[in-house]
């Protein structure tokens, strides 16, 4: 079964800096998809970017873009020039049929 | 406006005692799925509907049952609900069941179970 894990808990950033939250997944496939999902304090899920496995290209979006290393099944998500908006929990979650989430990180944004 | 409804916002009830969580999107997603989210462990799947009629179990599945009668709900029964499946639940849609499209996401139900 695929697995998703993210290893950090929790992250803090000051505005304005830059942040790196990572996500590893295990996978047999070699074609899936893989998203960055935010959850602010009013617990929606929001999604903030997506990756297709067969490209090879990093997705971007504004602040937002990750690092997808396929080979070594790596996903993680930078945010620049964070604002006090991004403070939320971040969840990384893989697709193919079904899909799963990590266990998350909390995302502080300090002023 | 595209969205995903569920109802009740928030639940607190009794051990044993059935509950419906209803679920309704007016996008006509063919696929719909319904998530618990628990500190700690993220968001788990319990159950997905590929289409009407069709549905399969989730990582957890246990004391939960759903249907699929039409396109646009989909509900989440708890016949006999223990306090082990107290947690905040989401439902969520999307065009198909696969690929890349994006999981609409309902606003959560918070089901406390005493």
């Amino acid at each position: 079964a695929q697995t998703v894990t993210q290893s950090q808990p929790e992250m803090s950033v000051q505005e304005a800096e830059t942040v790196t939250l990572s996500c590893t997944y295990d996978t047999s496939e070699s074609d899936y998809y893989l998203f960055w999902y935010k959850q602010p304090p009013s617990r929606q899920m929001i999604l903030v970017i997506r990756q297709e496995a067969y490209k090879q290209q990093n997705a971007t979006e504004n602040r937002f873009s990750v690092n997808f290393q396929k080979a070594a099944k790596s996903f993680s998500l930078k945010i620049s020039d964070s604002q006090l908006g991004d403070a939320a929990m971040y969840f990384c979650a893989y697709r193919r049929a079904d899909m799963r989430f990590g266990a998350g990180t909390r995302l502080t944004v300090k002023p | 406006e595209a969205q995903v409804t569920q109802n009740p916002r928030y639940l607190i009830t009794v051990t044993g005692k059935k509950l419906t969580v209803t679920c309704s999107q007016n996008m006509n997603h063919e696929y719909m799925s319904w998530y618990r989210q628990d500190p700690g462990l993220g968001l788990r799947q319990i159950y997905y509907s590929m289409n009407v009629e069709v549905t399969d179990k989730g990582d957890v599945p246990e004391g939960y049952k759903v249907s699929r009668k039409e396109k646009r709900n989909f509900p989440l029964i708890l016949e006999s609900p223990s306090p082990n499946q107290t947690s905040l639940y989401f439902c969520a849609s999307s065009i198909p069941g696969t690929g890349g499209y994006e999981q609409y996401f309902g606003p959560g139900t918070r089901l406390t179970v005493t």
